[in-house]
């Protein structure tokens, strides 16, 4: 069975510090794997990954994709409270379905 | 319109009830999924259209839930005789047809907070 497995599940960090958050998974016919923030209800697309070694980066949100390894980083710098959410980290599998993960909570504390 | 639009937002229903919730995507997305989550979850898959074909509603928790999108565009999820356990945000997603070369971005709806009472 397809899984995705987020960690930590929670952080709570000041603002200015810098986090990482991991992702790693177990696929059957891997196509993508994406990055979602999710303050209210929906999750908001941050990065689709399908090459494994090469950055994406926006802003000071940055990912890569170890294929390898079968995982991903979502790394934060300089955090600001604004960045409080559920980081969920989406693998697409077979059809165009994403797996989930449960998700990080990122607290970010003035 | 500019994004994936759901209907209700927000829905209590008395257990037993009928419940249909509404998803219009964004025009001339081919795809369309329906996801459960519940409090504290990641999204769960329930199922997927390509235009008005269902080819994928392997996540569809029970008979009594039931999804349809007669004209390849808004979509309707319907729950027969909600039970508690159906209590959650039920999301919407849509994406443009899939790429093989290069995975896909899907976007999502703000969801229909379900409370099942």
């Amino acid at each position: 069975e397809d899984k995705v497995v987020q960690s930590p599940l929670s952080l709570v960090v000041h603002e200015g510090d810098t986090v990482t958050l991991n992702c790693s998974y177990e696929v059957t016919n891997f196509r993508s794997l994406l990055w979602y923030k999710q303050e209210k209800k929906a999750p908001t697309f941050l990065f689709m990954l399908t090459s494994s070694g090469i950055e994406k980066k926006s802003g000071r949100l940055s990912s890569i994709l170890d294929k390898k390894e079968l995982s991903s980083i979502l790394n934060i710098t300089a955090t600001q409270t604004g960045d409080s959410a559920i980081y969920l980290c989406a693998v697409e599998a077979r059809s165009e379905k994403l797996v989930f993960g449960k998700g990080t909570k990122l607290t970010v504390n003035p | 319109g500019a994004g994936v639009s759901q209907s209700p937002r927000y829905k209590v229903a008395k257990r037993g009830q009928d419940v249909a919730l509404r998803c219009d995507p964004i025009s001339g997305h081919v795809s369309l999924f329906w996801y459960q989550q519940a409090l504290g979850q990641g999204p769960e898959f329930l199922t997927y259209f390509q235009n008005e074909a269902q080819l994928d509603k392997s996540g569809l928790p029970s008979d009594r839930f039931f999804a349809e999108r007669p004209e390849g565009s808004v979509s309707t999820l319907k729950i027969q005789r909600t039970q508690q356990e159906d209590s959650a945000v039920y999301l919407c997603a849509s994406s443009l047809a899939h790429n093989k070369n290069s995975g896909n971005t899907i976007y999502f709806g703000e969801g229909s907070w379900l409370t099942v009472v």
